[in-house]
């Protein structure tokens, strides 16, 4: 069975610091991944995505990822952190074209001044 | 971009009523719409998933008489919360999916807050 993993409920980060997210996946097949952010209160907004082309990822609001396969990660990074960075990641899964998406359970970003 | 719409954003009921929550896809025909339900400080939990002109498909522990959910258009899904109780508060969140280069993604609605006293 597919699953997902985020390692850290909480990560908190002072701001211009690296920002790195970790999320690994377990799936007998190459999968999709996904990275959503959600501010309070609001729906998910997509990050970005990896589906077989790019193993190196670039998104939004400058965060990117890498699909390692050895390692079944697709860590989420940003090389410096801004106060508006701060809320709730989602790591996703999804196997097939028209698939279920599988969550992790979440990584809650806070940014220090 | 393709754009998903939620209505109301924040409902209030009374224990034993029913609610409906919509769902629309605003530039786009979604062949199929998801359900989700978060609880506070935790994930999504997906309760069902719609294609359009059929019956929904809905996920192991979720009472289907319960939520009520149709897909009647292409562009619009409901959720009924029928007999609302207050274990039923929680935040609902929709997405949409489409046949196409993008067909992998799922676009997200900004979510319905029910609140059931």
């Amino acid at each position: 069975a597919q699953s997902v993993t985020q390692l850290g409920s909480h990560v908190s980060v002072s701001e211009g610091a690296l920002v790195l997210l970790r999320c690994n996946y377990s799936s007998s097949v190459p999968p999709y991944l996904f990275w959503y952010v959600q501010y309070p209160n609001q729906g998910l907004q997509l990050l970005l995505k990896y589906t077989s082309a790019a193993t190196l990822v670039k998104g939004i609001n400058g965060f990117e990822a890498e699909f390692k396969k050895s390692e079944t990660s697709f860590h989420l990074t940003k090389p410096s952190a801004h106060m508006s960075d701060a809320a709730e990641y989602f790591c996703a899964v999804r196997l097939m074209v028209g698939g279920k998406l599988i969550f992790g359970q979440g990584t809650e970003l806070s940014v220090k001044p | 971009g393709a754009v998903v719409s939620q209505h109301p954003s924040r409902v209030i009921c009374k224990s034993g009523t029913s609610v409906k929550i919509e769902c629309r896809s605003l530039d786009f025909q979604a062949t199929t719409m998801f359900w989700y339900r978060q609880f506070p400080k935790q994930s999504l939990m997906l309760m069902a998933t719609s294609n359009e002109g059929s019956k929904a498909t809905y996920e192991q522990g979720v009472e289907k008489d319960k939520f009520l959910i149709n897909h009647a258009s292409l562009t619009l899904s409901t959720l009924t919360v029928t007999s609302a109780h207050p274990e039923d508060s929680s935040f609902y969140i929709c997405s949409a999916s489409h046949q196409g280069l993008e067909a992998y993604e799922q676009y997200f609605g900004p979510g319905t807050r029910l609140t059931v006293t």
